[in-house]
């Protein structure tokens, strides 16, 4: 069975400065999904950023990239220059794309501080 | 944009009471999901349903059921609530494959407590 570890339950960032949040994931298939996921205090789950395990490329988007480490089976996001509103938890999140009705597998969470 | 609703975001129940916790999505999605969220735990998938009237149970689904009349509204029913029970529910809807980008989109939550 496929399994998401987040070993950090929680991180602190300086405004301004950059963090890396870790995932790592246990699968057998060679065709998936990743994600994270954010989601700010009281307020709906969303996605940040998404890689396709096909494509060799770390998926970018604005202050978010990932690092995609297939071979080791592990995909890290990283945020630069913090902002206040980047506090929240944060999800690591897998799927199979093996089949029409892959569910997503969830971490545990890491919760991320935003020191002013 | 994709917008699932969930009908609750607090509830209070006493224990032993049925507990309906409603969701409906307005982008005619196929697929929806509900989801207990739990400190240290992460997202639990209790129940899916890829169809009307269509269902699977998820990792957790014991102590709950679910109900699917209406492609666009999925419910999750607590028959007879206890304490352990008590958590944050999360609904969630993603397209048919062809148009999955694999993305779940997700409802506000509903925190039910169970006394």
């Amino acid at each position: 069975a496929q399994t998401v570890t987040q070993s950090q339950p929680e991180m602190s960032v300086q405004e301004a400065e950059t963090v890396t949040l870790s995932c790592t994931y246990d699968t057998s298939e060679s065709d998936y999904y990743l994600f994270w996921y954010k989601q700010p205090p009281s307020r709906q789950m969303i996605l940040v950023i998404r890689q396709e395990a096909y494509k060799q490329q770390n998926a970018t988007e604005n202050r978010f990239s990932v690092n995609f480490q297939k071979a080791a089976k592990s995909f890290s996001l990283k945020i630069s220059d913090s902002q206040l509103g980047d506090a929240a938890m944060y999800f690591c999140a897998y799927r199979s794309n093996r089949g029409s009705q892959g569910n997503l597998i969830f971490g545990k969470g890491t919760k991320l501080s935003v020191k002013p | 944009d994709v917008k699932v609703t969930q009908s609750s975001r607090y509830l209070v129940k006493r224990t032993g009471e049925k507990v309906f916790l409603e969701c409906v999505q307005d982008m005619d999605h196929e697929n929806m999901f509900w989801y207990r969220q739990d400190p240290g735990l992460g997202l639990r998938l209790i129940y899916f349903s890829y169809d009307v009237k269509m269902k699977e149970k998820g990792d957790i689904p014991e102590g709950y059921s679910v109900s699917r009349e209406k492609k666009e509204r999925f419910s999750l029913i607590l028959e007879s609530a206890s304490t352990n029970q008590t958590s944050m529910y999360l609904c969630a809807s993603r397209p048919a494959s062809g148009e999955d980008t694999g993305e779940l989109f997700f409802g506000e939550g509903s925190r039910l407590t169970v006394l």
